[in-house]
């Protein structure tokens, strides 16, 4: 089994929908929680980043974690079709023996149609 | 201020051969950790250094090495190529504080024939 699980979709939605992307964890040491963007052929863009539990709100995008559950989401409202891309969760724990180590998903692919 | 930048962006060697990829840092950052990107097992962690040290390392082969200057420009290197290498390989910066953001490079697409 994955330390992290992610639906890899595809996951394709019209464009102003609220879009739900969702991953799951198994190691309660995780304490740093991100969600990147990539698109084709590019590297993955720092989208959100939390530290431990509860909400951060960046424009459209809203993050959540919750440590009890191991669940973490991102939220995008009034998705456009240049949401289309990759989303990638990942986390990271600390400790020397974790340093600059990030856990990735698998990532889940979101087509978002006009 | 710019970001990470990685060399070549791509490449295309044969089995049995070595490859060098460089990556410079974003200006102030002192980490940098390097990862492998392949459709079947997604983002991988391969090492991580800080102040010229490997400070951790993931779960490949001794194949797999890498360095980091004074500068804190990196180069990871990879012998012996198998066709199972062929991946993205991407790049991260951040500052020395545990827990921090890592910025990624646009990655160096490696193709073994």
């Amino acid at each position: 089994q994955k330390e992290v699980e992610q639906d890899p979709g595809p996951l394709s939605v019209p464009e102003g929908a609220i879009v739900s992307l969702n991953c799951t964890y198994s190691n309660s040491a995780f304490q740093y929680f991100m969600w990147y963007r990539q698109y084709s052929r590019k590297g993955p863009e720092l989208l959100m980043y939390t530290y431990s539990s509860g909400n951060k709100e960046d424009g459209r995008f809203t993050a959540q974690v919750d440590k009890s559950s191991k669940y973490i989401s991102l939220f995008i409202r009034d998705s456009q079709p240049s949401d289309s891309a990759t989303y990638l969760c990942a986390m990271s724990a600390p400790g020397s023996g974790n340093t600059g180590k990030l856990i990735f998903g698998q990532g889940t692919t979101l087509q978002v149609k006009p | 201020k710019a970001g990470v930048t990685q060399t070549p962006r791509y490449l295309i060697k044969t089995r049995g051969q070595q490859v060098t990829l460089s990556c410079s840092p974003i200006s102030g950052h002192r980490s940098v950790s390097w990862y492998q990107q392949t459709p079947g097992q997604g983002l991988q962690f391969l090492f991580e250094y800080f102040s010229e040290t490997q400070r951790n390392k993931g779960n490949f082969p001794g194949r797999f090495s890498g360095r980091q200057f004074s500068n804190s420009r990196s180069e990871m290197n990879v012998s012996t190529l198998e066709l199972g290498d062929s991946a993205l390989y991407l790049c991260a910066s951040s500052l020395e504080v545990m827990g921090d953001t890592q910025y990624f490079g646009p990655g160096t697409r490696l193709t073994v024939l």
